[in-house]
């Protein structure tokens, strides 16, 4: 079936510094592609998405390009905030089913 | 607002008695589902629900039941709890259509401990 693999955290960031969170996927089909965000003690957020191949998707600073060559939809921001410290999920949903598949989440910290 | 509401936000319980969770919002979204949340294994589906009086189950439906008598509620019911159900429960809903156009709008979740 499909499935999301994400890098394992925690990443750990000094403020300022380049983030990137590897994401993978196996999917028959032309998923779309998600990252959702989760602030501590909160629900889900989603953070930005890609519906096709080569897209971009982007909110907030964070950038992710829906590669279907690599199977690949890595997280990206050029400058992180102490506020962005949050775990963050990669997922996909497959056709018109409503289902996310979700990676295990990437816990980020950083530090002033 | 749109929002989805979940209550309780926290529970802690015993082993076999019996618990619902309640769902429900205020986007008249036809779709709603449940995730459960563990360490190292992200969200899973448990049951979801495409309109009222249809549900059917995700990926890992045992020891739950759902109910969808109307279209803004959808409660997660647990029989007879067991402690590997301890875990962070998400409510989530969404409008039809092809998924990857579609924006889904998550509960604040419950942390529920069984004891």
């Amino acid at each position: 079936g499909d499935s999301v693999t994400q890098m394992e955290g925690p990443v750990t960031l000094s403020e300022e510094a380049f983030l990137t969170i590897n994401c993978t996927y196996t999917a028959t089909g032309y998923p779309s592609l998600f990252w959702y965000v989760q602030y501590p003690g909160e629900g889900l957020q989603l953070l930005l998405k890609a519906t096709k191949a080569d897209d971009k998707g982007s909110n907030k600073g964070f950038e992710a390009t829906y590669r279907k060559e690599t199977t690949s939809f890595h997280l990206e921001k050029g400058s992180v905030q102490v506020s962005d410290s949050a775990v963050y999920f990669c997922a996909l949903i497959q056709g018109s089913f409503q289902k996310l598949v979700f990676g295990t989440g990437t816990r980020l910290l950083v530090s002033p | 607002e749109a929002q989805v509401t979940q209550n309780p936000r926290y529970l802690i319980t015993v082993t076999g008695k019996k618990l619902t969770v309640t769902c429900s919002q205020n986007m008249n979204h036809e779709y709603m589902s449940w995730y459960r949340q563990d360490p190292g294994l992200g969200l899973r589906q448990i049951y979801y629900s495409m309109n009222v009086e249809v549900t059917d189950k995700g990926d890992v439906p045992e020891g739950y039941k759902v109910s969808r008598k109307e279209k803004r509620n959808f409660p997660l019911i647990l029989e007879s709890p067991s402690p590997n159900q301890t875990s962070l429960y998400f409510c989530a809903s969404s409008s039809p259509g092809v998924g990857g156009g579609r924006k889904q709008f998550f509960g604040p979740g419950t942390r529920l401990t069984v004891l």
